[in-house]
């Protein structure tokens, strides 16, 4: 499976303020996820990361609040702006599997911790 | 919303005794998935079950898959305290999408 980093692992914000978080890959994926898990609760896909091209978001997701770059096939970064306490959040970014008997399956980043206040 | 729903939302057992989760989901599915998490860090990946798959077994887990109830079960066989995590079930389509289920909380205590 692919080795998946992020940075930061943890952050503290301010109201207001911007992040932007960072998925790398070590290996060329084609399909790169977003995910966002509220404190206590299961994951939501944000969004599909798509080289090349726009993000494509899920209801509730917006690209104002959640703009998403994939300029290759190895990273892509998503922004959380003008953050409040309801953004804290873990956000975890994923990629397909490869081909063949792992098809379909996700492999995750370790996540990043946000907290804001 | 949440395609899977999983049962029981907590679940406590001694080491050595096997656990058992449900997920239950609403529409028609690819695949269904298990993932595990550990103390809100990154999922890991346990096992992929297709649509026209029955069971499957990965080491001590054994997954089985009901399409005609809309179901899944995750077995960990002779669990251990390491297996104390939280598992989520979530159901896979054609288009790689996953929709997540609620999560159990596993706790084996040693």
């Amino acid at each position: 499976s692919a080795v998946i980093s992020q940075k930061p692992s943890r952050d503290i914000c301010q109201r207001g303020t911007s992040l932007t978080i960072q998925c790398q890959v070590d290996s060329q994926v084609t399909m790169m996820f977003w995910y966002r898990q509220q404190p206590g609760q299961s994951l939501t896909l944000i969004a599909t990361a798509n080289q090349g091209s726009e993000a494509t978001y899920e209801s509730g997701f917006v690209i104002d609040k959640f703009p998403i770059s994939r300029p290759n096939l190895t990273f892509s970064t998503l922004t959380v702006s003008n953050m409040s306490p309801e953004d804290s959040s873990i956000y975890l970014c994923s990629v397909e599997g490869l081909a063949g008997d792992h098809q379909y399956e996700q492999y995750f980043g370790p996540g990043t911790r946000l907290t804001v206040t | 919303s949440q395609q899977g729903e999983e049962d029981p939302q907590a679940l406590s057992i001694q080491e050595g005794e096997n656990a058992t989760m449900n997920c239950s989901y609403k529409t028609s599915i690819n695949n269904l998935q298990w993932y595990r998490q550990n103390s809100g860090r990154g999922l890991v990946h346990l096992i992929l079950i297709r649509s026209n798959e029955r069971e499957k077994h990965s080491g001590r887990l054994r997954v089985t898959l009901d399409t005609s109830k809309k179901s899944s079960s995750l077995l960990i066989t002779a669990s251990r305290a390491a297996d104390t995590a939280s598992y989520f079930c979530a159901t896979g389509g054609s288009n790689y999408k996953l929709t997540f289920g609620k999560g159990t909380l596993l706790t084996v205590n040693p």
